[in-house]
């Protein structure tokens, strides 16, 4: 079965501090994997997208990495802002079935002034 | 910017009522989603289309239908509501899933049903 963990399930930090996310997923075969941050009662909004032979991808402060031989991604956030407070999801694209999504249950990061 | 526009941000209904959860996208995307968001279960995906008057179920259809007469419009029907349908639920859309092609999420409907 399809899976994405995603770890923690929430943080906190202090304005200005950088952080990193991580999401392991058993999804195969695999197509690509998003990050999407939403915001507290919107709908998730795309980050970045990454497919099998991209490493690392940035946009702004937000940094997402992957390892498709241990089927690990990371988000770091570098400096972060209030703004920055939000829920971060992992999704996992397969190949199989159309490229349909799987998702992670998210990490809740609260960055606190 | 790609537009995805959920009827209601928050919706009351009793329990055996038939309800209705409309979603409009204007970028002419082929592709529509409804998903339900609960704590600790990430998204589920309920229903999708990627034509129009076409549907295919996907992990949790029990209890919905959808509809999809026009391509920017794309309809989740609760059949009879039960309080176990308590739930955030996304309408979502892209075109055909090629690879990079995100997914625009709509703000979500916040549905209770007592």
């Amino acid at each position: 079965k399809n899976q994405v963990e995603q770890s923690p399930q929430s943080l906190i930090i202090l304005e200005g501090k950088n952080c990193t996310l991580q999401c392991n997923y058993t999804v195969s075969p695999f197509s690509n994997l998003r990050w999407h941050k939403q915001d507290t009662g919107r709908g998730p909004v795309s980050l970045t997208i990454m497919t099998f032979s991209e490493n690392t991808k940035s946009n702004g402060r937000y940094t997402a990495t992957l390892d498709a031989d241990t089927k690990q991604s990371s988000l770091h956030i570098t400096a972060s802002q209030l703004s920055d407070s939000a829920s971060y999801i992992c999704v996992v694209s397969s190949l199989n079935a159309g490229n349909m999504l799987t998702f992670g249950g998210g990490t809740r990061l609260m960055v606190k002034p | 910017d790609v537009k995805v526009t959920q009827s209601s941000r928050y919706l009351v209904k009793r329990t055996g009522e038939k309800v209705f959860l409309e979603c409009v996208q204007d970028m002419d995307h082929e592709n529509m989603f409804w998903y339900r968001q609960d704590p600790g279960l990430g998204l589920r995906l309920i229903y999708f289309s990627y034509d129009v008057k076409m549907k295919e179920k996907g992990d949790i259809p029990e209890g919905y239908s959808v509809s999809r007469e026009k391509k920017e419009r794309f309809s989740l029907i609760l059949e009879s509501a039960s309080t176990n349908q308590t739930s955030m639920y996304l309408c979502a859309s892209s075109f055909p899933q090629e690879l990079g092609q995100p997914q625009h999420f709509g703000d979500g409907t916040r549905l209770s049903i007592l």
